[in-house]
């Protein structure tokens, strides 16, 4: 069983910080996603990360997929309100497999 | 169009009732999914079905069937449901198997079911 550990779960700072959010695992990831959820609503999925050692930016948001494809991070630069929610990390195995989410981490921008 | 619907946005349901989920997608994907998701926590995967044949279970009751009746349209039913079955129920669509595409997940905006 593949799983994910993800870090912190919650995280409460004020707008204009930075903050990192980690996600870790034993297993090999064909791929890994990270997706954004609002509360009653389903997950939206910010980025896909497939090559070890990539490195993607959305934004204020920079995804890195760690070389040996088991850990990612998240890294959001002057947090802003409106970056508040649920981030959850997902990896997956090849073809049409279920995705294996971590715990998620309850994010609050304070204003 | 790139989006997952899913119907009802909620339901309430009595333990002896029979109801479905239902859940569209026009992109293409030829996989899709039913997971379930609990307040405060991530979503469980429930089944997958890959080419309109159900390819995992999660060891799920039987009183919830998936059916699958053509390639856009994912159907969940629901019999004799329990109280604590209450969660969001997602669906998901990807186009994971065809051409060695990654495994990307498109989720619905799920279903809020309440068992009395």
């Amino acid at each position: 069983t593949q799983l994910l550990e993800q870090s912190p779960q919650f995280l409460s700072i004020q707008e204009g910080e930075n903050l990192t959010v980690y996600c870790n695992s034993s297993s090999v990831f064909s791929s890994l996603q990270w997706y954004r959820q609002e509360p009653g609503e389903g997950p939206v999925l910010l980025v896909t990360v497939v090559t070890g050692g990539e490195v993607k930016k959305l934004k204020r948001l920079t995804f890195q997929f760690g070389d040996a494809r088991k850990d990612s991070s998240l890294h959001i630069t002057a947090a802003q309100p409106g970056d508040t929610g649920l981030y959850l990390c997902a990896g997956v195995g090849g073809g049409a497999d279920g995705l294996t989410f971590g715990k998620g981490t309850h994010l609050i921008i304070q204003p | 169009d790139t989006e997952v619907t899913q119907t009802p946005k909620h339901l309430v349901m009595g333990m002896t009732n029979k109801k479905s989920l239902k859940c569209e997608q026009h992109m293409g994907h030829r996989a899709m999914y039913w997971y379930k998701q609990k307040a405060k926590k991530p979503p469980e995967l429930m089944f997958v079905y890959s080419y309109e044949k159900l390819s995992i279970n999660e060891s799920v009751p039987s009183r919830f069937s998936p059916e699958c009746p053509n390639s856009s349209l994912l159907n969940l039913h629901l019999h004799a449901l329990q109280p604590e079955d209450s969660a969001l129920y997602l669906c998901a669509s990807s186009l994971a198997g065809t051409s060695g595409a990654p495994n990307e997940q498109f989720f619905g905006p799920g279903t809020r079911l309440t068992v009395l």
